[in-house]
């Protein structure tokens, strides 16, 4: 759905904690999805991604999990790192009419504490 | 190196003058995007490009044109009829395919209007 006008949520973590950032999407018809990672100025980078045929995929200290049923993805991170700190988006690939699309969820701003 | 490249990093413009922001990727990739970042918040899609000589309409097409000449190339031109401009830009790419796979950022052109 549309972010215009929303301010990011915060999820402070204290290091070497695990951390879930949650994403709730919109098109029951999505069937692939992305979790994506942004320093500050730069662009977003690839992190795991998800198939709508699976429900849990691990990759190195994170792990994506898909509630179909719910419309809804989380991200773990664990033992967090100060280098985790970023804003996480989720992403949802949408076709529409035979053309296809990534529509970004609002954004989860973690901040790791030492 | 391959990748997608955002020109120029910052850029300012005057107020009702026209701008375009460059968009370059050798990663043989169909698809293009361009997005739209306000400070604290999510990306919102402009204008999405799936072939050569097409492109479609995003959530917030207004006062935004794009061409797609190229492949490798999605330039996008903010125009006058843009009212409030000032904005993190980031262009992305993917190949094509129905269940989707990995879209890739450029680094962001930051645009203000002075």
């Amino acid at each position: 759905g549309e972010n215009v006008g929303l301010h990011l949520p915060t999820l402070s973590v204290q290091e070497g904690d695990n951390s879930i950032i949650n994403c709730a999407y919109s098109n029951s018809a999505s069937d692939y999805f992305i979790w994506y990672k942004q320093e500050s100025g730069k662009g977003p980078q690839f992190i795991i991604d998800i198939r709508s045929n699976m429900d849990k995929r691990q990759g190195q200290r994170v792990t994506v999990l898909l509630n179909k049923t719910v419309k809804h993805l989380s991200l773990q991170i664990a033992a967090t790192q100060p280098g985790d700190s970023a804003v996480y988006f989720c992403a949802e690939n949408i076709g529409v009419g035979g053309t296809y699309k990534y529509i970004f969820g609002t954004g989860t701003r973690l901040k790791v504490l030492a | 190196d391959g990748g997608i490249t955002q020109s120029p990093k910052y850029l300012f413009r005057k107020e009702g003058q026209n701008v375009t922001l460059s968009c370059e990727q050798n990663l043989n990739h169909d698809a293009m995007y361009w997005y739209r970042q306000d400070p604290g918040q999510g990306l919102r899609l402009i204008y999405y490009s799936q072939i050569v000589n097409d492109f479609q309409k995003g959530d917030i097409a207004e006062g935004y044109s794009v061409s797609r000449e190229k492949k490798e190339s999605f330039p996008l031109t903010v125009t006058s009829a843009q009212k409030n401009p000032t904005a993190f830009y980031l262009c992305a790419s993917s190949i094509w395919v129905a269940d989707g796979d990995e879209a890739f950022f450029g680094q962001g052109t930051r645009l203000t209007v002075v």
